[in-house]
C-alpha cells in the first residue's frame, strides 16, 4: 500500500463544476503539499499546510490531521484548470516528499 | 528572479554511457532536492542538499548515482553506465531552506532517454 493514495485517479468536469480530490496518507507528516502539472509542463506548488484551510483564488485546500485526510477543492472549473494534480508529503521532520500518484484533471467546455 | 533552472532540456544518451544532469536553484535557497518522474510511475525521491549538512541520499535507486553541490548553489546529478530504466524526466526543486512551512520550488526537469 502507498503511503499516499489519491483519489480519483482521473476525474472530467463540465466547466464550472465543483471538484474535489482526495488524498489519504498513512504516516506522520510535518506538511502536506498540492502540487499541479500542466502536459509537457513543469510542476507547481498550489498549496503548503500542516493544519486547517488555505484558499487561492479558486480553490481550496483543507487538511484533518487525526484523520490523515486532505482535499483539493476547484470552484467554478474551467477548461485551463486541467492538468494532474499532485499530493505530496513532508514525512515527520524530513523535507524530501513523498508523493501520491496524481489525479488526472479535464475541464470541458 | 528566475527560477529553477536545469540543463539540458532533454539528454538522449546510449546504454552505458555517463551522464551529468546541471541544477541551479533559486539564489539564495538552501536547500535543494533532486526528484524523478518515471513514465506511469509518478514522482519518487532521489536525494537532498540542506546547506553544508551531509546530504540525504536515502532515494538514490543505486550506486550509479550521485550528486554533488557546490558552493552551496549549483548542483549536478550524475548517473555512471546509463541503463534504458533510468530513462526518466529528472526534476530538481529548491526551498529557503528545508523543514515546516516552506514551498518548493521547481525546475523544468531533463527528459532523459537512453536508448
Amino acid at each position: 500500500k502507498n503511503e499516499v493514495e489519491q483519489s480519483p485517479q482521473n476525474l472530467t468536469a463540465q466547466e464550472g463544476e465543483f471538484i474535489t480530490i482526495n488524498c489519504s496518507y498513512s504516516v506522520g507528516i510535518s506538511a502536506l503539499h498540492w502540487l499541479q502539472q500542466h502536459p509537457g509542463g513543469g510542476i507547481v506548488s498550489l498549496f503548503m499546510l500542516s493544519s486547517g484551510k488555505k484558499k487561492h483564488g479558486r480553490l481550496i485546500a483543507t487538511i484533518n490531521i487525526q484523520e490523515k485526510h486532505s482535499s483539493l477543492h476547484i470552484t467554478a472549473s474551467h477548461p485551463r484548470d486541467s492538468a494532474v494534480y499532485i499530493c505530496a508529503v513532508e514525512p515527520g521532520t524530513a523535507s524530501k516528499l513523498t508523493f501520491g500518484t496524481g489525479t488526472r484533471l479535464q475541464v470541458t467546455l | 528572479g528566475a527560477g529553477v533552472s536545469q540543463s539540458p532540456s532533454n539528454k538522449v544518451t546510449e546504454k552505458g554511457k555517463d551522464v551529468e544532469l546541471r541544477c541551479d536553484p533559486i539564489s539564495g535557497h538552501t536547500a535543494l532536492y533532486w526528484y524523478r518522474q518515471s513514465l506511469g510511475q509518478g514522482l519518487e525521491f532521489l536525494i537532498y542538499f540542506q546547506g553544508n549538512s551531509a546530504p540525504d541520499k536515502s532515494g538514490l535507486p543505486s550506486d550509479r548515482f550521485s550528486a554533488e553541490r557546490t558552493g552551496g548553489s549549483v548542483s549536478t546529478l550524475t548517473i555512471q553506465r546509463t541503463q534504458q530504466e533510468d530513462s526518466a524526466v529528472y526534476l530538481c526543486a529548491s526551498s529557503p531552506q528545508s523543514g515546516l512551512n516552506y514551498e518548493q520550488y521547481f525546475g523544468p526537469g531533463t527528459r532523459l532517454t537512453v536508448t
